[in-house]
């Protein structure tokens, strides 16, 4: 079964700084895809970026980009120049490529506070 | 820009009443799918909904509860018989035809049941 690990509950980040939160997976599944998704304290869940795993480019969305190491199961997100709006809930998703199934599986979340 | 949409935004309800949550999803998407959140935990898939189907589901997803596409454009998610371990937010999401590009969030169902 595949898991997804995100190993810091809490982080916080001066305004305009860059933070990087962490994401590792565990499969055996050699087609998937990852996600990050943005949660606001108004619960709304926000796709942040999406990479494919059979692509060797780091996927990046304006400030936003990813650290994606196959090998090494790890997916990380970087936020370049931090802004108040970026304090939300972070998740870390997985979806395997097979047949008409395509459940994330989630990470527990990382809580990001960026600071005036 | 389309967005998912949910009814009602909250619901309380009493211990063994039957509640019917509802989603529109993005129109052209053909993925359908029921997700919960209970208060400070973790994202938990319940079921996925594809060509009139369920195409998987949790083992959450017990006889208590059952989806439905009645129309075009609806998407709901029954609970018979609620507990009050089903409070949660409950969010539906969609996908487009291939389901490998994102699922799109509604902004979620915030269900207490008393």
């Amino acid at each position: 079964a595949q898991t997804v690990t995100q190993s810091q509950p809490e982080m916080s980040v001066q305004e305009a700084e860059t933070v990087t939160l962490s994401c590792t997976y565990d499969t055996s599944e050699n087609n998937y895809y990852l996600f990050w998704y943005k949660q606001p304290p108004s619960r709304q869940m926000i796709l942040v970026i999406r990479q494919e795993a059979y692509k060797q480019q780091n996927a990046t969305e304006n400030r936003f980009s990813v650290n994606f190491q196959k090998a090494a199961k790890s997916f990380s997100l970087k936020i370049s120049d931090s802004q108040l709006g970026d304090t939300a809930m972070y998740f870390c998703a997985f979806m395997k490529y097979a047949g008409n199934n395509r459940k994330l599986i989630w990470g527990l979340g990382t809580s990001l506070a960026v600071n005036p | 820009e389309p967005e998912v949409t949910q009814t009602p935004s909250h619901q309380v309800t009493q211990m063994g009443q039957e509640v019917i949550l509802r989603c529109v999803p993005i129109s052209n998407h053909l993925y359908f799918y029921w997700y919960r959140q209970i208060l400070g935990q973790k994202v938990e898939f319940l079921v996925s909904f594809y060509n009139n189907e369920i195409s998987e589901k949790s083992e959450i997803f017990d006889d208590q509860f059952s989806v439905e596409r009645p129309d075009g454009s609806n998407f709901t998610l029954k609970i018979r018989s609620t507990k009050l371990e089903d409070s949660a937010m409950y969010f539906c999401a969609s996908s487009d035809r291939t389901g490998v590009e994102a699922q799109y969030f509604g902004p979620g169902t915030r269900l207490l049941v008393l």
